[in-house]
């Protein structure tokens, strides 16, 4: 139980478009999804925190308008980067935190996404 | 604030023999503390976390940790480290009081080898 999957696991995109990332609770409803970014040999650092039905919470330095996060439902959260340039390619990780029961103080994280802006 | 600390960026050992990995904390009141292990372009695994009640924690693939108030530490432990145990571990906190967020350690590389 507990399973986050993203989608796409990987993505090459050319600087200027944008990309979206889809990140799903598989098995469970997730009260609070969490957005991460992780460079290279480096802890994760976090971007956001959605929570289902209303406006994503953004950590201080991250752009709001560049990284669109919609909580559209208690399994389901997406991460738009806008515009992307190749200083936004990272992996990008998403976790989820389950609404109600035992487990409430633990986030399970998806697999990541490695995004690639050329 | 809530902080983490993972003194050591490296970690090595023969397979078969006990594995440390360290970790200290600081928050303003109870800590809720998590480890997390990643295995290479993969996201994070959970392996086990202290809430509260007994000091000693077991949790995933016969990992253990020991919270220890007195020393603001909770360092993780295997009696017998394995090949397939080399990975990225993440020591994590929690303020509860912060929204759920977590604060991760800079992470330690465990190589174990064979």
């Amino acid at each position: 139980g507990a399973v986050v999957s993203q989608h796409p696991s990987w993505v090459i995109c050319k600087s200027g478009t944008s990309v979206k990332i889809e990140c799903r609770s598989l098995d469970f409803q997730a009260t609070t999804m969490f957005w991460y970014r992780q460079f290279p040999k480096q802890s994760l650092m976090l971007m956001a925190t959605s929570n289902e039905g209303s406006k994503a919470t953004y950590e201080q330095g991250v752009e709001k308008d560049k990284f669109l996060i919609n909580h559209a439902s208690l399994t389901l959260s997406t991460l738009t980067v806008t515009s992307a340039h190749p200083e936004d390619s990272s992996f990008y990780i998403c976790s989820a935190r389950m609404a109600g029961g035992s487990r409430t103080d633990t986030q399970y994280f998806g697999p990541g996404t490695r995004l690639t802006v050329l | 604030a809530q902080s983490v600390a993972q003194p050591e960026d490296q970690v090595n050992v023969a397979e078969g023999n006990p594995l440390t990995v360290k970790c200290t904390y600081s928050v303003s009141g109870n800590p809720y503390l998590f480890w997390y292990v990643q295995y290479p372009n993969r996201g994070l695994q959970f392996l086990l976390k202290y809430i509260t009640g007994d000091n000693l924690v077991k949790g995933s693939y016969g990992f253990e940790a020991e919270f220890n108030k007195s020393q603001t530490s909770f360092h993780l432990k295997k009696p017998s480290a394995l090949v397939s145990d080399s990975a990225l571990y993440f020591c994590a906190v929690r303020d509860k009081a912060n929204d759920y967020k977590l604060s991760f350690g800079a992470g330690t590389t465990v190589t174990v080898r064979a």
